[in-house]
């Protein structure tokens, strides 16, 4: 029931664009994104929903592919402060339960140089 | 707003204490979660609470771990006895209902030698 994340690991120059891909077996209700630097807590990005749009945040925004269960993260003009690991969380509402809780990917390691 | 506030940051134990770890969330946020995150596993949901009440715990280990809410403002996840493979940073998040995304404590590093 876990997401899968590809790629694995990510390394950019500044300025260069990257997209982070997360695919489910199961029907999805809503896709989350957070953001983890070493050490610290992960930091909420987007939340895309069923039958929502597609959401921006500054450079980065997310796409939700319903019948494909898939959701990509687009990183454009990346900027230092963009390296960590990206972690799609998935919401599964099955017979009306499990509301809220979501189901966390392996991550992907975003790393930007100058 | 203070965010969710978790303690201890750091916990050293040896095998065998008991632990308990502590969680306020941020006020008027109904759902609390507990998760822990390791190399291996990645982030994995422990329990989670709806208005102070459980509503899945098939995360839990086994019967070691153990959580409650007794209120709106405060939860505790305790493990007894503590096992080395226990050793992980715990998080616990708050979101005001389904469809926000989570606020994460910044999380309790827990190693037991």
């Amino acid at each position: 029931q876990q997401p899968v994340q590809s790629p694995q690991a990510v390394i950019l120059r500044e300025g260069e664009d990257a997209v982070i891909n997360c695919s489910s077996s199961k029907a999805l209700y809503s896709v989350h994104w957070y953001r983890q630097k070493h050490g610290e807590a992960p930091v909420f990005l987007m939340i895309l929903l069923k039958g929502g749009e597609q959401k921006g945040h500054e450079k980065i925004s997310a796409s939700f592919n319903e019948k494909k269960q898939q959701s990509s993260l687009y990183l454009t003009a990346s900027q230092l402060s963009y390296s960590g690991t990206y972690f799609c969380g998935t919401e599964i509402r099955a017979g009306g339960t499990s509301y809220g809780k979501l189901t966390f990917g392996q991550g992907t390691i975003l790393t930007v140089h100058p | 707003d203070a965010g969710v506030i978790q303690s201890p940051r750091h916990e050293v134990t040896e095998m065998g204490q008991e632990v308990t770890l502590r969680c306020k969330p941020i006020s008027g946020h109904d759902y609390l979660f507990w998760y822990r995150q390791t190399m291996m596993r990645g982030l994995e949901l422990l329990i989670y609470f709806n208005n102070n009440v459980p509503i899945d715990d098939s995360g839990m280990p086994e019967d070691r771990f153990s959580a409650k809410m007794p209120n709106a403002s405060f939860s505790t996840l305790k493990i007894q006895p503590s096992e080395p493979r226990d050793s992980a940073v715990y998080f616990c998040a708050s979101s005001p209902v389904p469809g926000y995304g989570y606020t994460f404590g910044s999380g309790t590093r827990l190693t037991v030698v």
